[in-house]
């Protein structure tokens, strides 16, 4: 069964500094693996995917992951935070079908 | 329109109204999905269309009951609610039997039962 750990509910960084979401998952098939954003009363936005290929993958608004298969992780990073960027942010992997397992969010907050 | 549209936006309902909840997507998928968002709890998957079809019902209390008429409109019909139901309910889509397999989401409808 697939299934999705995100470290730490909330964090917190300054304006500029590095972001850096933690992603943990589990998978009895090769992942494919998402994360996702959610501004305030908006719905989930695709940040940035990892099917097969290059394990650095690249998103939108200057945010980048890394699939570590020996790890098992799917970090989320961003080197300079803006204000933004405060919003939820949610990683998931595919599990049977279409159907995606979400993990339970990370609320990130920038401070001036 | 563009993606995934919801209406309404916002909805209040007594615990003893009958209302429904609107999802069309405008991208030419054929898998639509409902999924519930409380406060402090993850993202819950509700039910999964999949050419029309339902293939997924996870549990999901009889007061809630979904409708999928064709490939781009799905419905969430609810009837005799509990305070516990409020919550942003979430609509999705995605394109089975491609390569890509994520999905996209609507904004949502926050619902709220009083």
């Amino acid at each position: 069964a697939q299934s999705v750990t995100q470290l730490g509910s909330h964090v917190s960084v300054s304006e500029g500094a590095l972001v850096l979401l933690r992603c943990n998952y589990s998978s009895s098939v090769p992942p494919y693996l998402f994360w996702y954003v959610q501004y305030p009363n908006q719905g989930l936005q695709l940040l940035l995917k990892y099917t097969t290929g290059a394990t650095l993958v690249k998103g939108i608004n200057g945010f980048e992951a890394e699939f570590k298969k020996s790890e098992t992780s799917f970090h989320l990073t961003k080197p300079s935070a803006h204000m933004s960027d405060a919003a939820e942010y949610f990683c998931a992997v595919r599990r049977a079908g279409n159907m995606l397992t979400f993990g339970g969010g990370t609320r990130l907050m920038v401070k001036p | 329109e563009t993606g995934v549209t919801q209406t309404p936006r916002h909805l209040v309902m007594g615990m003893t109204n009958k209302k429904s909840l609107k999802c069309e997507q405008h991208l030419g998928h054929n898998a639509m999905y409902w999924y519930k968002q409380s406060a402090k709890k993850p993202l819950e998957l509700m039910f999964v269309y999949s050419l029309e079809e339902r293939v997924e019902n996870n549990s999901v209390p009889s007061r809630f009951s979904p409708e999928c008429p064709n490939s781009s409109h799905l419905f969430l019909h609810l009837h005799t609610l509990q305070p516990e139901d409020s919550a942003l309910y979430l609509c999705a889509s995605s394109q089975e039997g491609s390569s890509y397999y994520e999905q996209y989401f609507g904004p949502g409808t926050r619902l709220t039962v009083t």
